[in-house]
């Protein structure tokens, strides 16, 4: 067990319809990536946050958003949910910052369908 | 466009056979190399690779790095059906953000 947690665990949605997904980072972690797994994928990089300013983000749209809190537990917001967006959806938490850590810990991710 | 390529796609051994996973990789920016194991969900660490020609070792897995030629293998030995999974490489960039750049995963089946 890596100290990452996510909820929920599994969310059915329909189309157009709004998301939020949570993580709580490990202890000691400051920085929270999220990725899209579809089905037979590799995880896709959503973004990265890191003491609460985004720190990148992949090609993804703008109606993917987030956010990271003083805690630094982290949000991924999805709107206008569409039939593509059925994925797993992982966060993982690191360090970063001048001492950056590439190890990644993963959460167990939240399973999305949308219908 | 950064490419990260893992090969077999899948594959299917016995229990005792050794396995050898192949992961190719076309990235701006190298940092570093990351294998995990994803059985159910969430995908755990088992190894990070920085340095060529350096093997890494845990138990029955290895698993080593050749910048030059631009690909990493893991091995396991004497495979168990617990190993059983897909296994996924990812290479860090340096700079920004440290994203993770996956391959597609090889997913290995161990049977008895």
């Amino acid at each position: 067990e890596t100290g990452v947690t996510q909820s929920p665990t599994h969310l059915i949605k329909t189309r157009g319809q709004q998301v939020t997904l949570r993580c709580s980072s490990q202890s000691g972690h400051n920085t929270v990536s999220w990725y899209q797994q579809a089905l037979g994928q590799g995880p896709q990089f959503i973004f990265q946050y890191y003491r609460e300013e985004e720190n990148g983000r992949g090609n993804f749209p703008p109606r993917f958003s987030g956010l990271q809190f003083p805690n630094y537990s982290s949000e991924l917001n999805v709107n206008a949910l569409e039939l593509d967006d059925s994925a797993l959806y992982l966060c993982a938490s690191s360090f970063g910052g001048s001492a950056v850590q590439e190890t990644q810990y993963f959460g167990p991710g939240t399973r999305l369908l949308v219908l | 466009e950064d490419k990260v390529v893992q090969s077999p796609l899948s594959l299917v051994v016995h229990e005792g056979d050794t396995v050898t996973l192949n992961c190719s990789y076309e990235v701006t920016n190298f940092r570093s190399l990351l294998w995990y194991k994803q059985e159910k969900k969430a995908p755990t660490f088992l190894f990070m690779l920085t340095s060529s020609g350096i093997e890494k070792k845990s138990g029955r897995l290895s698993s080593i790095l050749d910048k030059k030629e631009l690909f990493s293998i893991l091995n396991i030995t004497a495979t168990q059906t617990g190993d059983s999974a897909v296994y996924l490489c990812a290479v860090v960039k340096q700079g920004g953000s440290e994203k993770l750049v996956f391959g597609k995963g090889t997913k290995l089946t161990v049977n008895p």
